[in-house]
């Protein structure tokens, strides 16, 4: 059973802290990504890798960075965080078929006070 | 990456009631067409690839019209369970698909 994890499901963090987000998947997938999703707003792309030290931004990447050192393991970065980066954010990972499918990680609440 | 478009609803019907969801997408270069369901506070989950000649899975069809540059969802006897939102996902030849904002249903008994 193929399976996207990541660190928390829920994160309280105050204004100007460094918050580190963690996805790990288990099944080789090469692409790993991103997202933040809002009410109304729908799944917005912060960034994505298509390879290990492989990295792009996506629509909405200011404020945010990532790492990706090993294939399983794709981390998302609030360098200071912010009130307006309270969200949900989704980790999904795919293999490089054109086929795309997305499978995604439980995600994490995160709540900046 | 070209936008993809769905109606929000809700889409409020009664049990058993047959339901159906559109989506239309602006590249007409796109190659892979999904639909998820998202239930609430839990992540989006696949629920059918769309093929160009449509597909059957149960009680939901999907259909893809290239021409017209849409994706259908058909939900025959539709059950309390299948209250959730569904996300229109349409991919082009990066690694990259685009997904539509969801149109959220709500099955009442």
């Amino acid at each position: 059973d193929v399976k996207v994890t990541q660190s928390s499901r829920y994160l309280v963090k105050r204004t100007g802290e460094k918050v580190f987000l963690e996805c790990v998947q288990d099944m080789d997938h090469e692409n790993m990504f991103w997202y933040r999703q809002d009410p109304g707003l729908g799944l917005r792309l912060i960034y994505f890798s298509y390879d290990v030290k492989m990295k792009e931004k996506g629509d909405i990447p200011e404020g945010y960075s990532v790492s990706r050192e090993k294939k399983e393991r794709f981390s998302l970065i609030l360098e200071s965080a912010s009130t307006n980066q309270t969200s949900m954010y989704l980790c999904a990972s795919s293999d490089r078929g054109q086929r795309n499918e997305q499978f995604f990680g439980p995600g994490t609440r995160l709540t900046v006070l | 990456r070209k936008e993809v478009e769905q109606d929000p609803g809700p889409f409020n019907v009664p049990e058993g009631a047959t339901v159906a969801f559109n989506c239309t997408y602006s590249n007409s270069a796109s190659q892979s067409f999904f639909w998820y369901r998202q239930d609430c506070r839990k992540e989006p989950k696949l629920l059918m690839s769309v093929y160009s000649s449509g597909n059957e899975d149960g009680r939901f069809t999907a259909q893809l019209n290239r021409a017209s540059q849409y994706i259908s969802l058909l939900i025959r006897d539709s059950k309390l369970s299948d209250s959730a939102t569904y996300l229109c996902v349409v991919g082009g030849g990066s690694y990259i698909p685009t997904f539509g904002r969801g149109t959220s249903l709500i099955v009442h008994p």
